[in-house]
């Protein structure tokens, strides 16, 4: 079983629409969650960080934590050409020491 | 200089070779990372240093060899490579160790893409 998991994609949106990407991971005792995005040839950038539960806004970005569930969201609102990239989720380790990254979705607005 | 930097960007080299990737962070950060990026595959996390000294070596072959002389300064030596190794190598410093709060919010470099013939 992967640690972190997430839908490869392409998921395609049309400019203007929401963008939903989900991201589930195995370590429970998880405390630390990151959104980074990569776009084509360049490096990760970190976008989100979310460390309880519930919702975290901002700007057209935000993420969704559910560590009963095990499972942490992000969506993009009013998706531009610009947002299309690689999407990656990152989830630390329950002993704090370690982050892993799930293998990302890749997402394409289109205009 | 700000951010993350690393060198070279490119890197071309055979089997029998012996090279070494530099990464220097300007953000004050006192952890350092090496990750591995290949093709259709999740990052892997290599080495962490935090404060120069390493705290992870993630069951990283010999052939690679890292080195960190002070908190801001990062080199990954190469040697007898094997073609599979061929990837984009990334740097990244956080404030703060890997896994916690601030730990995990990275700064990645540009990377530097490894080719081995």
């Amino acid at each position: 079983q992967k640690e972190v998991e997430q839908n490869s994609g392409p998921l395609s949106v049309p400019e203007g629409a929401i963008a939903s990407l989900n991201c589930t991971y195995s370590d429970r005792g998880s405390q630390s969650f990151f959104w980074y995005r990569q776009y084509s040839g360049k490096s990760p950038e970190l976008i989100m960080s979310i460390y309880s539960n519930g919702d975290k806004e901002d700007g057209r970005f935000t993420a969704q934590l559910n560590k009963a569930s095990q499972y942490v969201s992000l969506l993009i609102r009013d998706s531009q050409p610009s947002d299309s990239a690689t999407y990656l989720c990152a989830v630390s380790s329950a002993a704090g020491n370690k982050l892993t990254f799930g293998g990302g979705t890749r997402v394409l607005v289109k205009p | 200089e700000t951010g993350v930097t690393q060198t070279p960007r490119h890197l071309v080299m055979g089997m029998t070779n012996k090279k070494s990737l530099k990464c220097e962070q300007h953000l004050g950060h006192n952890a350092m990372y090496w990750y591995k990026q290949s093709a259709k595959k999740p990052l892997e996390l290599m080495f962490v240093y935090n404060f120069k000294e390493q705290t992870e070596n993630n069951s990283v072959p010999s052939r690679f060899s890292p080195e960190c002389p002070n908190s801001s300064h990062l080199f990954l030596h190469l040697h007898t490579l094997q073609p599979e190794d061929s990837a984009l190598y990334l740097c990244a410093s956080s404030q703060g160790r890997s896994g916690r709060a601030r730990g995990g919010e990275l700064f990645f470099g540009e990377g530097s893409r490894l080719t081995v013939l």
